[in-house]
């Protein structure tokens, strides 16, 4: 049973543009939504994350959106840059038992 | 400061044998968890530590796979014996304390049973 659902499966982006990576989730017992970047050979390394008492998070030119009601939540990359080409991972947690999505491809091309 | 270590980096055995894979993590963590990843599964969480304590294991597929963590600094997973479809990159986390906090992933080790 997926408990996190995770799209695109991919994503090309030109650089300068918008990258939107959208999450939804089932249990409404999460509490806990962070984002992860994973380059090749590489652990995923945190990005940002949320919970739910707030609906919106901005770091730098990443920002979650999260809409509690309708139990989905989404990565912003503004101004994507070819650096930000990585798989992204979104996740969902209770008390250490994190789920995670199945990951998107995000290529930005110069 | 030196993040989660992880060992060997890649492993390739041949199916039927004991491997090992160990886990450092940072140093002040008290929370330690056990990560699978491919391709057709994505990452899947296997157990978790918390105070050297396995909380939930209910991830671990089958009973060829074991962990251990003996103290702080350290844990290993075993996986005996092993076969091809246990080919996968595992990943070793810690976090700081209990419930809700940033994960910090070692690199992983590469797993190939032939």
């Amino acid at each position: 049973q997926q408990q996190v659902k995770q799209s695109p499966q991919s994503l090309i982006v030109q650089k300068g543009g918008i990258s939107i990576i959208n999450c939804a989730y089932e249990n409404t017992a999460f509490d806990y939504f962070p984002w992860y970047q994973q380059f090749p050979g590489k652990g995923p390394a945190l990005l940002i994350a949320i919970r739910p008492d707030v609906s919106e998070k901005k770091e730098g030119r990443f920002t979650i959106s999260f809409n509690k009601s309708a139990k989905q939540f989404s990565l912003h990359i503004m101004d994507s840059q070819p650096g930000d080409s990585a798989t992204y991972f979104c996740a969902a947690s209770n008390n250490n038992d994190m789920r995670f999505g199945a990951g998107t491809r995000l290529t930005v091309k110069p | 400061d030196a993040g989660v270590i992880q060992s060997p980096r890649h492993e390739v055995t041949e199916m039927g044998q004991e491997v090992t894979l160990r886990c450092k993590p940072i140093s002040g963590h008290n929370s330690l968890f056990w990560y699978r990843q491919t391709m057709m599964r994505g990452l899947e969480l296997l157990i978790y530590f918390n105070n050297n304590v396995p909380i939930d294991d209910s991830g671990m597929p089958e009973d060829r796979f074991s962990a251990k963590m003996p103290n702080a600094s350290f844990s290993t997973l075993k996986i005996q014996p092993s076969e091809p479809r246990d080919s996968a990159v595992y990943f070793c986390a810690s976090s700081p304390n209990w419930s809700n906090q940033p994960q910090h992933f070692g690199d992983g080790t590469r797993l190939s049973i032939l």
